[in-house]
C-alpha cells in the first residue's frame, strides 16, 4: 500500500509571499488532514476533510490559510500572504477509519 | 472540552534503564489512544494504539502502554531503554462521534544517554 504522498519536501519563502502544499491521501481513505507542526511542538489540527466536505476548520486561520479536496482525493492547502509564525512543518494524514492514521513525511516550510 | 495532556517536556534516562511518558486525556465520551514516535527531520511513525479490549497495548520496539479509564491516563513505557530511542513522543486521542479528529499532546522529549 503506498503511503500517503505529500510534495514539496521544502519551501523557503519570504513573508508576504504566497505558498502551497499539496497532498496525495492513501487510496479509499474518505478522511483527510491537514496539520500544523511548529518546531518544538505537538501537531495542531488545521483542517479535516470527509471525502469532498470540510469537518472540521476551526483553527483554520482563514484570513490567509485555506484548503481544498478535489473530488475526494487529492488536497491542497494555501497560505497567502505568509507570516513569519507561519514557519512550521505541515503534515497531512489520511484515514478510513478509527483504526489507522497514516501520515505523510510533511512540508518545511521557513519564512523568512 | 476534550484536551490531551503530556506531563513531562523532556525525560532523561541512562541506557538500560527504565523509563514511563506519561499522558492524561479529558473527555466525556468514549476514546480512542495513540502513541507516535518521531525522529529528528522524519514523520511520525505510530508506537502502539488502543481501541478497545485489553487495557494493557504492546507496540513495536518494546514499548507498551496501559489504558487506565478511572484515572483518564495511557502512560507509555519500556523496560529496558536504548540510545535509539532517543526521539520525540506523541500522545494522541481520538474522541468518539469526532469524526475521527486526532488532537496530539505536546510531547515529551526523551533522552536516552550512555
Amino acid at each position: 500500500e503506498a503511503g500517503v504522498a505529500q510534495s514539496p519536501r521544502y519551501k523557503i519563502i519570504e513573508k508576504r509571499q504566497s505558498v502551497a502544499f499539496w497532498c496525495n491521501p492513501i487510496s479509499g481513505h474518505a478522511t483527510l488532514y491537514w496539520y500544523q507542526q511548529i518546531l518544538g511542538q505537538g501537531p495542531k489540527l488545521l483542517i479535516q476533510f470527509q471525502n469532498n466536505g470540510v469537518v472540521d476548520d476551526s483553527q483554520l486561520p482563514k484570513d490567509r490559510f485555506s484548503a481544498e479536496r478535489l473530488k475526494g482525493v487529492d488536497s491542497t492547502l494555501k497560505i497567502q500572504p505568509a507570516k513569519l509564525e507561519d514557519s512550521a512543518v505541515y503534515l497531512c494524514a489520511s484515514s478510513r477509519d478509527v483504526d489507522g492514521y497514516t501520515f505523510g513525511s510533511g512540508t518545511r516550510l521557513t519564512v523568512v | 472540552a476534550q484536551s490531551v495532556t503530556q506531563l513531562d517536556s523532556q525525560v532523561p534516562v541512562f541506557e538500560e534503564a527504565p523509563v514511563e511518558l506519561r499522558c492524561n486525556y479529558s473527555s466525556s465520551v468514549s476514546v480512542y489512544l495513540f502513541w507516535y514516535v518521531q525522529y529528528p527531520n522524519q514523520g511520525l511513525q505510530l508506537l502502539l494504539k488502543y481501541l478497545s479490549g485489553s487495557t494493557l497495548v504492546k507496540g513495536i520496539n518494546g514499548f507498551e502502554a496501559e489504558f487506565n479509564k478511572s484515572q483518564t491516563s495511557f502512560h507509555l513505557r519500556k523496560p529496558s531503554v536504548h540510545i535509539s530511542d532517543t526521539a520525540e513522543y506523541f500522545c494522541a486521542v481520538s474522541f468518539s462521534g469526532g469524526y475521527n479528529k486526532l488532537i496530539f499532546g505536546a510531547g515529551t522529549r526523551l533522552a536516552v544517554h550512555p
